[in-house]
């Protein structure tokens, strides 16, 4: 199985504040790379698909950007909203896998 | 839009077979560039990718469950299900399911999860 791994695991921040979110495959998935949000009691939403698509209705200070290995999620200006935990997955082959999660918490 | 709503027991005794159902409405599943997903999130941890099915029947599992797990499709009903057989405690989860769009394979909507606890 490919290993998908996020860095960091937990995130302090303020509103207004940029910030970014890593994820590492352990074998290249290409741009196989997605991006969820989920907020608790609630199922994960898709913010980005292959690795640097905006999906339809998400806003536009998130961003996606990696190929290969090396992905990142960033989020240009944190909104009160934003607080949430962030997944990456691996659609490049089954078992699709996520990575462990990136918990944002306001500061 | 499309919704995805689960539906089935939410309590499950160990050995047995838990079953679980996914009802699309706003669209049809045999629709052309869709197939469709059961992921499950453990209690306060990550996700974990069960199994996909294609709306002509073909079935990608995940090794680890692939032993215990079957998905099937019912187009006429517009319903695709899950069955895990010989369920221990480590397979109390929320479970969900989706719709993946083959472009990008990627899970555009989701259901809203039921939690299924095995215990006796």
């Amino acid at each position: 199985d490919i290993q998908m791994t996020q860095s960091p695991s937990s995130l302090s921040a303020s509103v207004g504040d940029r910030v970014t979110i890593t994820c590492r495959a352990s074998q290249s998935i290409r741009s196989y790379l997605n991006w969820y949000q989920q907020k608790p009691g609630k199922a994960p939403k898709l913010l980005i698909y292959a690795a640097s698509s905006l999906q339809s209705g998400v806003p536009s200070r998130f961003s996606g950007s990696g190929s290969g290995t090396d992905f990142t999620l960033t989020i240009s200006s944190l909104h009160p909203e934003d607080f949430a935990t962030y997944y990456c997955q691996q659609s490049y082959t089954t078992p699709r896998t996520f990575g462990q999660g990136t918990k944002l918490e306001i500061k | 839009q499309v919704q995805l709503q689960e539906s089935g027991p939410g309590l499950v005794k160990p050995s047995q077979t838990l079953s679980l159902t996914c009802t699309v409405s706003g669209g049809s599943i045999s629709s052309g560039g869709y197939y469709w997903t059961w992921i499950r999130q453990h209690p306060g941890t990550g996700l974990e990718w069960i199994g996909s099915i294609y709306d002509s029947g073909t079935t990608y599992y995940n090794p680890s469950l692939k032993n215990r797990i079957s998905i099937s499709i019912d187009t006429s009903k517009n319903q695709f299900s899950l069955k895990l057989s010989s369920v221990i405690a480590a397979d109390t989860a929320v479970y969900y399911c989706t719709r993946t769009a083959h472009q990008n394979d990627v899970d555009d909507f989701w259901g809203q999860g039921t939690l299924v606890t095995v215990s006796s």
